[in-house]
């Protein structure tokens, strides 16, 4: 069973487009997170949400908003795709409290052209 | 937010030398430091973890050390293998949602 699962694996679209990328976990976690992984790697945590509310929002441009319909997702969708974009995008989980590891997905790679 | 900083970002060993890498941070508040590995074209997975209260730990190779004086904490792999290149990030965590990344090091490990 996978903990936590994010689709589409692979996404391709053109600039302009909207798009939509799923996350769940089934870990019973209280906090989910987003990060953008470019292509040098550094892990830029985007938005972090514990029981469906909004806690950090890391200065992401607002084409990007999360949507926590319960806590067990949290989905990401991106209006009007730029370039700059393209990158893995990783989901993650963990529970609220100190000193608990988080969880990540399998990553989405989106690619805009 | 947070601010975490890793040191060097690539590093090449030869197989059976050691590797280091470095971390240090700046929230006080921080009290949670897992390392993760990440192999290519997959997620990044905890390898080891300290808590505040804990200046070292140790799992087979690896080994973690903290110094919470000076918001700095440290990665050491022994007897390094090729199965071991990867990019390896350390992260800080405290008692709310806050959960930072270092900006990661590949680590090449040369047979």
């Amino acid at each position: 069973d996978t903990a936590v699962s994010q689709t589409p694996k692979y996404l391709v679209t053109q600039m302009g487009n909207d798009k939509s990328i799923k996350c769940e976990q089934n870990l019973g976690h209280d906090t989910m997170y987003w990060y953008k992984q470019d292509s040098k790697k550094f892990l830029k945590i985007m938005f972090s949400y514990n029981n469906k509310e909004l806690i950090i929002n890391e200065t992401v441009p607002n084409r990007f908003s999360p949507k926590s319909p319960d806590k067990a997702h949290l989905n990401l969708h991106i209006n009007s795709l730029e370039l700059g974009d393209s990158a893995v995008y990783f989901c993650a989980s963990r529970d609220t409290g100190p000193n608990t590891e988080a969880f990540f997905g399998q990553g989405t790679r989106l690619t805009v052209v | 937010g947070e601010n975490v900083e890793q040191h060097p970002s690539t590093l090449s060993v030869q197989e059976g030398d050691s590797a280091v890498i470095k971390c240090t941070y700046s929230d006080s508040a921080s009290n949670y430091f897992p390392w993760y590995k990440q192999e290519l074209g997959k997620r990044p997975q905890l390898i080891i973890d300290i808590r505040s209260n804990v200046g070292e730990k140790k799992d087979q190779r690896i080994a973690v050390t903290l110094n919470k004086t000076a918001k700095h904490f440290s990665l050491h792999i022994t007897e390094t293998q090729p199965e071991d290149s990867a990019v390896y990030f350390c992260a800080a965590s405290n008692t709310g949602n806050q959960f930072y990344f270092g900006t990661g090091t590949s680590l090449t490990v040369i047979p």
